[in-house]
């Protein structure tokens, strides 16, 4: 298994462009979720799914889209980006959301938007 | 609501030195507990869990006990080494909803 794999792992954007953060698993784990690294805030989640079809708004949404059409894949959208998200993205993945449930992560992109 | 704080860092240790790195929890209920570590470079991966009171979660030489009584989950290593290097971080994963929540980190340097 590869686990939970993300594109591209390095990424320089002007202020304005738009670009798709990829993640995909291939455990067939139902609850997907994006976070973003900057330091001194440990981790804040951004939007999370619980399944192909359905996902929501965690911590801090704006500024970013998201779906989930498979099981598998779970694309994060900047429509508009600004330097605020200038940070290290990390997407990780369980079984289901459930309090037993580790989450699988990443190896992360960082994203600088100049 | 559910949070988790984690002792600040960063934390300089040398070789064989102890450490603890503390964290403490709010939440509802009987929830479980994750540390996970991140080496330079790369995501987080888990460390060690627990899922109820007085379990105690244990792997490479670390160890936490879940305290219910202080909503604590300290986590220690008797004698560390330079590879052990990492951010720490302390997790609470939802009891009930479907958000995990995180410490900020403490970040470790061992130095030989």
């Amino acid at each position: 298994n590869a686990g939970v794999t993300q594109t591209p792992k390095f990424q320089v954007l002007k202020t304005g462009q738009s670009m798709t953060l990829q993640c995909a698993q291939d455990m067939n784990h139902e609850y997907m979720s994006w976070y973003r690294q900057d330091p001194g805030m440990g981790l804040r989640l951004i939007h999370y799914s619980v399944g192909a079809g359905i996902t929501d708004q965690g911590e801090v949404p704006n500024g970013y889209n998201v779906s989930r059409s498979t099981t598998e894949d779970f694309p994060l959208r900047l429509l508009s980006a600004a330097p605020s998200q200038t940070s290290v993205y990390f997407c990780a993945s369980s079984y289901h959301g459930g309090r037993y449930n580790e989450q699988f992560f990443g190896p992360g992109t960082r994203l600088t938007v100049l | 609501g559910n949070s988790v704080t984690q002792m600040e860092g960063p934390v300089t240790l040398s070789e064989e030195a102890f450490l603890t790195i503390n964290c403490t929890y709010t939440a509802t209920g009987y929830p479980s507990l994750f540390w996970y570590v991140q080496y330079p470079g790369e995501g987080l991966q888990l460390l060690l869990k627990a899922t109820k009171a007085d379990d105690k979660g244990s792997n490479k030489g670390f160890e936490a006990t879940y305290r219910k009584e202080t909503t604590s989950f300290h986590l220690e290593k008797g004698s560390v080494q330079v590879s052990d290097s990492a951010v720490y971080f302390c997790a609470l994963p939802p009891n009930t909803g479907n958000q995990f929540y995180f410490g900020t980190g403490t970040s470790l340097t061992v130095i030989p």
